[in-house]
């Protein structure tokens, strides 16, 4: 059973630029979640989505960031016109059930941005 | 609101020495509480957890008890090995309305020498 999957690994944009950052569920996981670790932090909270629903976006920046996890495909975080604070490593994390302290979040590898 | 608080790094150790990653937190309720892995180039993966008061998650040798009179729950083994070398995320999930947010520590940076 393959884990989560995160495309890229690595991605560098200029300034202004706009950033698709892809998450694949572990097969039969209808929740995901994003974090992002800024360097020497540790991982924050970003959204929460279900299939076609975003449940919690309140760790997301209001401008700019958005998510989605469509009935087909990955889900997208997508960050448009990034600046330099936007480096860090994003990592998405799915869950079979509705969450909660009984279910684990998988983790994919995470995506690195590099904003030059 | 909640937070995890975790040793700070690096810690270097040679091989069969004993580990300790100290971890506090703060929350409301009955948080359940959780160790990750990340080793060199990979995501997280759940080391161990423990879901309230006095419960000991164990895996790989690796040990935590969750103490909530001291709000702590430290990361033991009694003898590393090279292998286990990499990152440790202490984290919490709260027990209220938002029980899906993983609160993280900034992560322990273990080094095993042989």
């Amino acid at each position: 059973n393959a884990g989560v999957m995160q495309n890229p690994r690595h991605l560098v944009r200029r300034r202004g630029q706009e950033a698709r950052l892809r998450c694949s569920p572990m097969k039969g996981h209808s929740h995901v979640y994003w974090y992002r670790q800024l360097p020497e932090e540790g991982l924050k909270f970003m959204v929460y989505l279900q299939k076609e629903n975003i449940i919690d976006e309140s760790g997301m920046p209001k401008e700019r960031f958005s998510a989605e996890f469509p009935k087909e495909g990955p889900s997208i975080l997508r960050i448009q016109q990034v600046v330099r604070g936007d480096s860090a490593a994003y990592f998405c994390a799915s869950s079979r059930t509705s969450g909660g302290r009984t279910d684990t979040q998988y983790f994919g590898p995470g995506t690195r941005l590099t904003v030059l | 609101g909640d937070s995890v608080t975790q040793m700070e790094g690096p810690v270097t150790l040679s091989e069969e020495a004993f580990l300790t990653i100290n971890c506090t937190y703060t929350a409301t309720g009955y948080p359940s509480l959780f160790w990750y892995v990340q080793y060199p180039g990979e995501g997280l993966q759940l080391l161990l957890k423990a879901t309230k008061a006095d419960d000991k998650g164990s895996n790989k040798g690796f040990e935590a008890t969750y103490r909530k009179e001291t709000t702590s729950f430290h990361l033991e083994k009694g003898s590393v090995q090279v292998s286990d070398s990499a990152v440790y995320f202490c984290a919490l999930m709260g027990s209220g309305g938002s029980n899906y947010k993983l609160t993280f520590g900034k992560g322990t940076l273990l080094t095993v020498n042989p």
